[in-house]
C-alpha cells in the first residue's frame, strides 16, 4: 500500500472522444508524475506537477494535459484519443519539488485505458 | 535515452541467486529499481546515488558503477514473492527538470 488511489480502475472509450483520469497523491506529497505503460514496456514520462504547477513534460503531444489541486488530487487529460493511447496510466507521488533523482515514487494502481 | 536491461527474463527455483543488470549512455546520478507485479503498481526497492550513498528497505542488494554507467540488482536466496518484473530507471535532465527514464522491465519468475 502505498497511499496513492487511482480512478477509475478500468476505461474504455472510442477513437476521438476525451478522457479524465484521477490520482490522489499522498498526504504532504507536493510532486505528482505521470506515466503511461505499454503492455511490456516500462513506464513513459508524461509530466510532472509541482504545486500546482507543470514542472516537466516527456514526449507527449499536447493533447495530454494535467491539473494538481491544493487538496493532492490531481487530474490527466487526455483529448482526440487514438488507438495507441490505450495503456495503462500511472501516477506517482513524491516529497521533494522537482527532482526525481533522490526521491522515491510512491505509484499508484494505475487506470487501464481502452480506446476502440 | 532509455536504459538497457538484461536479461529480459529468467526463471530461477526457490533459494536460487539472480542478477539484473541496467545499463545506460548516459552518466548517470542516480539508478531507481522498482518490482511490478501482474496488474499492480510498480513498488520502491531502493535508490543507488553517485558517491555510493544506497537507500533502500528490503532484503534486496545492488551496486552503481558510474564510470560504467551500470547498475545491478542482486537478488539472493530467493522467494516466491520476487516473482515480478523488475524496472531500472535513470534520470534525465529535459527542459530545466528532471526525469525518471524506465528500461523496459526483466521478468523474474521463481518457482517453488
Amino acid at each position: 500500500e502505498t497511499g496513492v488511489t487511482q480512478s477509475p480502475t478500468h476505461l474504455i472509450k472510442t477513437r476521438g472522444q476525451q478522457v479524465t483520469l484521477r490520482c490522489s497523491s499522498q498526504s504532504g506529497h507536493n510532486t505528482v508524475s505521470w506515466y503511461q505503460q505499454a503492455l511490456g514496456q516500462g513506464p513513459q514520462f508524461i509530466f510532472q506537477y509541482y504545486r500546482e504547477e507543470e514542472n516537466g513534460r516527456g514526449n507527449f503531444p499536447p493533447r495530454f494535459s494535467g491539473l494538481q489541486f491544493p487538496n493532492y488530487s490531481s487530474e490527466l487529460n487526455v483529448n482526440a484519443l487514438e488507438l495507441d493511447d490505450s495503456a495503462l496510466y500511472l501516477c506517482a507521488s513524491s516529497l521533494k519539488a522537482g527532482g526525481p533523482s533522490t526521491d522515491t515514487q510512491y505509484f499508484g494502481p494505475g487506470t487501464r485505458l481502452t480506446v476502440l | 535515452q532509455q536504459p538497457v536491461q538484461s536479461p529480459q527474463a529468467v526463471i530461477l527455483r526457490e533459494g536460487e541467486d539472480a542478477v539484473i543488470n541496467c545499463s545506460s549512455s548516459k552518466a548517470l546520478y542516480s539508478v531507481h529499481w522498482y518490482r511490478q507485479k501482474h496488474g499492480e503498481a510498480p513498488v520502491f526497492l531502493m535508490i543507488l546515488l553517485k558517491g555510493g550513498e544506497q537507500k533502500g528497505h528490503e532484503k534486496i542488494s545492488a551496486s552503481f558503477n558510474e564510470k560504467k554507467q551500470q547498475s545491478s540488482l542482486y537478488l539472493t536466496a530467493s522467494q516466491l514473492s520476487y516473482s515480478g518484473t523488475y524496472f531500472c530507471g535513470t534520470d534525465e535532465l529535459q527542459g530545466g527538470s528532471e526525469k525518471l527514464v524506465f528500461g523496459k522491465g526483466t521478468k523474474l519468475t521463481v518457482n517453488p
